[in-house]
């Protein structure tokens, strides 16, 4: 069970912006790193932001993160069809054995 | 280049075993943990474990403690996961993941399909 709560899904049309939050804990987002993955269609995750918002090498920066307290959002700037995808922020637990947790997953939708 | 490549897909009977691998390459294994994420069809991300490719040590999520095993070979630089006494509700796509406590997984093997049918 997701110990990180996401909204089941965002929509925009193209060129428009979108938010995504995660919400979760003091034990989790609010003692450690989040990142952000992104899960195209039929594929394996894919690193999308790291350490709250760094972005690895040849990820646009359309593409931003942030925290603050036990909160943490992605946001995707000039949406492109390309963006449709299913979301997940994902951070360490420091509580007792927790080890990691994944959020709820956000599905983002282009109109 | 850094390259996680799984074993294939496995059909198995309630009650069997299943035991996936992920070979890496392009980096020093010993240097990073394996982490094995699994994905019920339709469903979100389930952390399963973590294995220190350094020493062994394991870490694993409390639902599945007794039925899962995570090992690595670091001759051949291959991360293991066995999951025991299969449940139906274990059919998912699983992944291994580079990675750590305190770092992102950054770096996905290509998934392993696991159906449990009688």
């Amino acid at each position: 069970q997701s110990v990180l709560t996401q909204p089941p899904s965002v929509s925009a049309a193209p060129g428009q912006k979108v938010t995504i939050s995660c919400s979760g804990s003091s034990s989790n987002i609010g003692n450690n790193y989040v990142s952000w993955y992104q899960q195209l269609p039929g594929t394996a995750p894919k690193l999308l932001i790291y350490d709250n918002n760094k972005r690895p090498s040849g990820i646009p920066d359309r593409f931003s993160g942030s925290k603050s307290g036990t909160s943490a959002t992605l946001g995707i700037t000039g949406l492109q069809t390309g963006d449709e995808a299913d979301y997940y922020c994902g951070t360490w637990d420091s509580s007792l054995s927790a080890g990691h947790v994944f959020g709820t997953g956000t599905k983002v939708t282009v109109l | 280049q850094v390259q996680l490549v799984q074993s294939g897909a496995e059909v198995k009977k309630p009650g069997a075993s299943v035991k996936v691998s992920c070979k890496a390459s392009g980096y020093t294994f010993t240097s990073y943990g394996i982490s094995w994420v699994r994905q019920a069809p339709g469903q979100g991300l389930e952390w399963m474990g973590w294995i220190s490719a350094y020493n062994g040590n394991t870490n694993y999520a409390q639902k599945l403690q007794g039925r899962v095993t995570m090992t690595t070979d670091t001759s051949t630089s291959t991360a293991y996961m066995e999951l025991r006494s299969l449940r139906s509700d274990d059919t998912a796509v699983y992944y291994c993941a580079r990675g750590r406590p305190g770092i992102p997984h950054d770096y996905w093997g290509q998934g392993t399909l696991v159906t449990v049918s009688s």
